[in-house]
């Protein structure tokens, strides 16, 4: 099973400052087709999870542009630009581009 | 408008079987692959099972097979996850999540609200 390792597991972040969250995957997220599915998800306390970006870097529909992923093979990362109140939450980097998909352990984000 | 209404968690003993079920609706849902993912309380995410949109293809994960099977009604819109041998490390909530693509999924982009499975005596 590929593995996903999240760093850091605990981010405070002051509100209006970057923040960034780090995955790396075990094994090259290299797909067959040639594409990476690493995506990253939110979730906040008592919500089911909200994807945000998908293969690296396309922001899922609605999400905002302070948002942003980068990376390649197996290594990845998610960006805010500037953290909002409602950032707040769990993050998550999932790979679906082997069976079984595997999610990182969570980043949880809070506001200092 | 996606919507995915999971139902049928309950309290179940160890050993007990429960089937969940999972209605959608908003989209075609012949076309596209359906997941389950699932959280326990205060723990991060794991992957259960998968579908495609014909149900040809059904994949799981090692802590669920041999004990669950995944299945879907196109006629309907339903998804279900058969659960058996259900043992503690089962108590979870479980979300129902719509694939992007009729064979797979490539990302998660809808989730259910979930419902609660906990086993315990």
């Amino acid at each position: 099973d590929i593995v996903m390792t999240q760093t850091p597991l605990s981010s405070p972040v002051t509100l209006g400052q970057p923040a960034s969250i780090s995955c790396t995957s075990s094994q090259s997220l290299e797909h067959s087709d040639g594409n990476i599915y690493l995506s990253w998800l939110h979730q906040r306390p008592g919500q089911p999870p909200r994807l945000l970006i998908y293969q690296i870097s396309n922001r899922f529909s609605g999400v905002p542009d302070r948002f942003s992923g980068s990376g390649t093979g197996t290594d990845f990362s998610l960006k805010i630009s500037r953290v909002e109140a409602e950032d707040v939450g769990v993050y998550y980097c999932m790979q679906a581009t082997q069976f079984p998909f595997t999610f990182g352990q969570g980043t949880k984000l809070e506001i200092k | 408008e996606v919507q995915l209404l999971e139902s049928g968690g309950a309290l179940v003993q160890p050993g007990g079987s429960l089937r969940l079920s999972c209605a959608a609706s908003g989209f075609s849902f012949n076309k596209y692959a359906m997941a389950w993912v699932r959280q326990p309380a205060g723990k991060g995410l794991e992957w259960v099972s998968a579908i495609s949109g014909g149900a040809a293809r059904t994949d799981y994960a090692d802590s669920v097979k041999g004990r669950c099977t995944i299945s879907r009604d196109n006629s309907k819109g339903m998804l279900f996850l058969e659960m058996n041998t259900l043992g503690v490390d089962d108590t979870a909530v479980y979300y129902c999540v719509k694939g992007d693509t009729f064979v797979t999924s490539y990302h998660f982009a809808y989730w259910g609200l979930g419902t609660l499975v906990t086993v315990s005596s």
